[in-house]
């Protein structure tokens, strides 16, 4: 069975940095690109990174450009999202998303991990 | 970069209705269009790949279809366990977009 488990969330002042961290299981992990999406709350998705199987590719949203790096460890099946100088807008629930070999579907989701940026 | 748009933002309907849920993009993107099913509290769920590919397991109430830069997610017979909120979403390499979304509640 396809898992996701993000972690790492919590609590942050504006300006800090946060890492998340999403365990893979189930799956042969480094077949697959993966991503990062998030949901502000009462909010809709929005993308926020994406990552290549072999990590030559690396794509990210206007938003968090140049503050949040993307990263993997296929020896650990593992995916990261660095998140630098945060702001209140980067409060949300970031998921982990796995997609099909085919394209950018979001077949897999995990459960999330929640990030608050508050003083 | 773009951008996705849905409407309507939300709707009411009575079990057994047929709904409607468009979506539309500001340039032409194929068929590069997937649907997906929120529910309060979970992760969100494929339903639609690709314009009108239904994810294994869905039930064929669920259909899509559309290309370019206009696409419709239709359910035949809304059933109480479609309640929930409905995202489009469409990608280019590894770049994607989510649609707003659109709540869907039984009158």
């Amino acid at each position: 069975e396809v898992q996701l488990v993000e972690s790492g969330g919590g609590l942050v002042q504006p300006g800090r940095s946060l890492r998340l961290s999403c365990a893979a299981s189930g799956f042969t992990f480094d077949d697959y690109a993966m991503h990062w999406v998030r949901q502000a709350p009462g909010k809709g998705l929005e993308w926020v990174s994406g990552i290549s199987w072999d990590s030559s590719t690396r794509v990210y949203a206007d938003s968090v450009k140049g503050r949040f790096t993307i990263s993997r460890d296929n020896g650990m099946n593992s995916l990261y999202l660095q998140m630098n100088r945060l702001t209140a807008e980067d409060t949300a629930l970031y998921f982990c998303a796995r997609v099909t070999i085919f394209g950018t579907i979001f077949e897999k989701w995990g459960q999330g991990t929640l990030v608050t940026v508050s003083s | 970069d773009i951008q996705m748009t849905q409407s309507p933002s939300s709707l009411s309907a009575s079990v057994g209705d047929r709904v409607t849920i468009t979506c539309q993009a500001s340039q032409d993107i194929s068929n590069y269009l997937n649907w997906y099913q929120q529910k309060p509290g979970l992760a969100p769920k494929l339903l639609i790949y690709d314009g009108s590919r239904l994810e294994t397991g869905v039930p064929s109430r669920f259909s899509g279809s559309g290309s370019g830069t206009d696409f419709t997610l239709t359910i035949s017979s809304l059933q109480p366990e479609d309640i929930a909120t409905y995202f489009c979403q469409q990608y280019d390499h590894l770049l994607a977009t989510f649609g707003p979304g659109t709540k869907v509640d039984i009158k």
